[in-house]
């Protein structure tokens, strides 16, 4: 079966890191480039950052730019993704999710609170 | 940037009706649109992509057309399992998801 499961979500103060996995199974994960989309408490999906296949194209989302690391690693089937100074607007359920061009497969996310 | 934009922001429609939303791209995006769907609770689902092809699995009732910069999902006859918001995102180059349409059961 093909599946995508996230961890390492919680709670943080303002100003800390959280650093939030992805595993992937069920499918060649070195074939696909994988992203990452959070979702504040009742609203909409906003895509944070994406990574190539063999991690030589990277993108991020202005909102997240120079505070977030996306990477991976195709031995262990894994997404990561490194939050350093973490605001208040970046509370929300973070999913990571495999593309074709869209996004195919979702995992069930993870959630993601900072609050002091 | 391009930005996404979709309208209604929600409606409300009869088992039965067809139901038409709008996603509108700033500029030009050929066919690089998705449509997603969200059930309250759930994980999004991918309806559509390349603006009119359907996802395997997803009932043949829902539609897309389009190009460019103007896009559209049709429900031909919408079903209680279709309470859901509907999402469009582009994806050449960023990947930008438009702000969604809830669609409800009068």
């Amino acid at each position: 079966e093909v599946q995508l499961v996230e961890s390492g979500g919680g709670l943080v103060k303002p100003g800390g890191s959280l650093r939030l996995s992805c595993a992937a199974s069920g499918f060649t994960f070195s074939s696909y480039s994988m992203n990452w989309v959070r979702q504040a408490p009742g609203k909409g999906l906003e895509w944070v950052s994406s990574i190539s296949s063999s991690s030589s194209y990277i993108y991020y989302a202005d909102s997240v730019k120079g505070r977030f690391t996306i990477s991976r690693d195709n031995a262990k089937n894994s997404l990561y993704l490194q939050m350093n100074s973490l605001r208040a607007e970046d509370t929300a359920v973070y999913y990571c999710a495999r593309s074709f061009g869209p996004f195919d497969i979702w995992g069930q996310g993870t959630m993601v609170t900072v609050s002091s | 940037d391009i930005q996404m934009t979709q309208s209604p922001s929600s409606l409300s429609a009869s088992v039965g009706d067809r139901v038409t939303i709008t996603c509108r791209a700033s500029q030009g995006i050929s066919n690089y649109l998705a449509w997603y769907q969200q059930k309250p609770g759930k994980v999004p689902k991918l309806l559509i992509y390349a603006a009119s092809t359907l996802q395997s699995g997803v009932p043949s009732r829902f539609s897309g057309s389009g190009s460019g910069t103007d896009f559209t999902l049709t429900i031909s006859s919408l079903q209680p399992e279709d309470v859901a918001t509907y999402y469009c995102q582009k994806y050449n180059s960023a990947f930008t998801f438009g702000p969604g349409t809830k669609v409800d059961i009068k």
